[in-house]
C-alpha cells in the first residue's frame, strides 16, 4: 500500500530540547516536503527536497532543518524548538517531471512546545 | 510569486444544499490544479485534480470542479452535500505543468453541514 509514514503522531516537548520528526515514503517519489498547518493560515511549506541530497527552503524555514540522505526518508529537525513552533506538521511526497505531481500526505504530527 | 486564494473561510450549509467553494490562483503559465479534503483529525486526501483536457473534472464522493482559464479559477462544486462532507477543503496549484513537485495551497475553507 502506498503510504507516507510520520512519527511520532503526537509530541509534547520543552523549549530548546532538540527533536526530530521522521517521514518515510514507499512510492519511490523524488519530491518530498514538509508543511505546517495553523488555524487560518492553511498549509505553509517549510522545506522541500527534489531528490537525494537536494533540499531547499519553503515559505517558513526559520527554526527548522532537514536532510535527504536516502530517497525514502526526509526527517524534519528542530534544533531548539520554541513555543511558536507549536503546530500540526505534515510530510508529503510526490513524483514530478512526469505531469502527475499528486501529493500524498502523512497522518500528521501534532507538536506542542511548552 | 504564485498564490492561491480561497474566498470563503467558513461555509455552513444544511444537508441537501448545493455547494460551491471558490478558488483563484495567480500564475500565467501552465498549471496543475487540485482540491484536497481534510476530515476532522485526519490528513489531507485528494478529492480531484486537473492536468489538461476537459475543464470539468469529476472527483470522488460526487465532487466536481471546473477550470476556467480566463478567470484563473478552479471552483469546487457538489449538487447536494451530506453531513459527512463536513471537513476543511484546500485548493492547491502546481505551477510549471508538472515540472516541479511543489504545491502551493490556499488557506482552506471549512465546511460545516448541518444534519
Amino acid at each position: 500500500e502506498a503510504q507516507v509514514t510520520q512519527n511520532p503522531r503526537y509530541l509534547i516537548t520543552v523549549t530548546g530540547k532538540k527533536l526530530t520528526v521522521t517521514c518515510s515514503q514507499n512510492m519511490n517519489h523524488e519530491y518530498m516536503s514538509w508543511y505546517r498547518q495553523d488555524p487560518g493560515l492553511g498549509l505553509r511549506q517549510i522545506y522541500y527536497s527534489m531528490n537525494v541530497e537536494v533540499t531547499d527552503k519553503g515559505d517558513v524555514p526559520e527554526g527548522y532543518k532537514v536532510s535527504r540522505k536516502e530517497k525514502r526518508n526526509f526527517p524534519l529537525i528542530l534544533e531548539s524548538p520554541s513555543p511558536n513552533q507549536t503546530s500540526l506538521y505534515f510530510c508529503a511526497s510526490s513524483s514530478w517531471g512526469r505531469g502527475s505531481p499528486e501529493a500524498f500526505f502523512g497522518q500528521g504530527t501534532r507538536l506542542t512546545v511548552v | 510569486a504564485q498564490s492561491v486564494s480561497q474566498h470563503n473561510h467558513h461555509v455552513i450549509l444544511s444537508e441537501a444544499a448545493s455547494l460551491e467553494l471558490g478558488c483563484n490562483y495567480s500564475y500565467g503559465g501552465t498549471v496543475n490544479l487540485f482540491w484536497y479534503v481534510q476530515y476532522p483529525g485526519q490528513h489531507l486526501q485528494l478529492l480531484l485534480k486537473y492536468f489538461s483536457g476537459d475543464p470539468l473534472v469529476k472527483g470522488i464522493k460526487g465532487f466536481e470542479a471546473e477550470f476556467i482559464k480566463s478567470k484563473f479559477s478552479f471552483n469546487l462544486r457538489k449538487p447536494s452535500v451530506q453531513w459527512s462532507d463536513t471537513a476543511e477543503y484546500f485548493c492547491a496549484v502546481n505551477a510549471g505543468g508538472g515540472s516541479q513537485g511543489n504545491l502551493i495551497f490556499g488557506k482552506g475553507t471549512k465546511l460545516s453541514v448541518k444534519p
